[in-house]
């Protein structure tokens, strides 16, 4: 297995201009999520999704779009680049319907705007 | 507000010496408490797992506690190795929404020869 995978590795863009960032996984884990990492601090939740077609916002959803058409992958949208989204993303499957939750996270995506 | 808060922020220590990282929360109902590794530059990893029922989980020079009356929880490094600096990271989640977890800021460990 794969696990989760996340392209691409890092990213530069302009302000005011728009792209995906991929993310899929391999475990058929019904919940993905996407975070957002800054620098010395904890990771925030964007958007996440409990299962293909269901999608709900996290703590910071503003400026983010995310679509679940299959079980397997999540992509997340930046509609419209702030040099304020200048973080590293990381998206997570986890492996719910038991009694723990294992968290599964991609190595993430560096993403520049200036 | 759930929340999570770790201490010490930052940790310098020497090789070969233990070390414990503190993880207090608030998160209601309580599920389970996760201790990830992250190195720089890469995504976090599973270090323990642990539920309401456990209070004690290791995995090798690892050993994670867990007090959930008074909602604490600490992971102990034995014998610390060059490798071992990173950050760790405690994550709470809640009974009623499995993956929706609340993340602790994190240690920062640093491991000098």
């Amino acid at each position: 297995n794969a696990g989760v995978t996340q392209t691409p590795k890092f990213q530069v863009l302009k302000t005011g201009q728009s792209m995906t960032l991929q993310c899929a996984q391999d475990m058929n884990h019904e919940y993905m999520s996407w975070y957002r990492q800054d620098p010395g601090m904890g990771l925030r939740l964007i958007h996440y999704s409990v299962g293909a077609g269901i999608t709900d916002q996290g703590e910071v959803p503003n400026g983010y779009n995310v679509s679940r058409s299959t079980t397997e992958d999540f992509p997340l949208r930046l509609l419209s680049a702030a040099p304020s989204q200048t973080s590293v993303y990381f998206c997570a499957s986890t492996l719910t319907g038991t009694s723990v939750h294992e968290q599964y996270f991609g190595p993430g995506t560096r993403l520049t705007v200036t | 507000k759930n929340q999570v808060e770790q201490s010490p922020q930052s940790l310098i220590i020497l090789e070969g010496k233990n070390c414990t990282l503190q993880c207090n929360y608030t998160v209601s109902p309580f599920s389970n408490l996760r201790w990830y590794k992250q190195d720089t530059g890469r995504g976090p990893v599973s270090l323990t797992i642990m539920t309401f029922s456990e209070n004690t989980k290791s995995n090798g020079r690892y050993t994670a506690t867990l007090d959930a009356d008074t909602k604490q929880s600490s992971l102990h490094i034995t014998a610390s190795q060059l490798s071992d600096s990173a950050s760790y990271i405690c994550v709470v989640s809640k009974r009623t929404n499995a993956g929706k977890s609340t993340f602790g800021d994190g240690t920062t460990l640093t491991v000098k020869p």
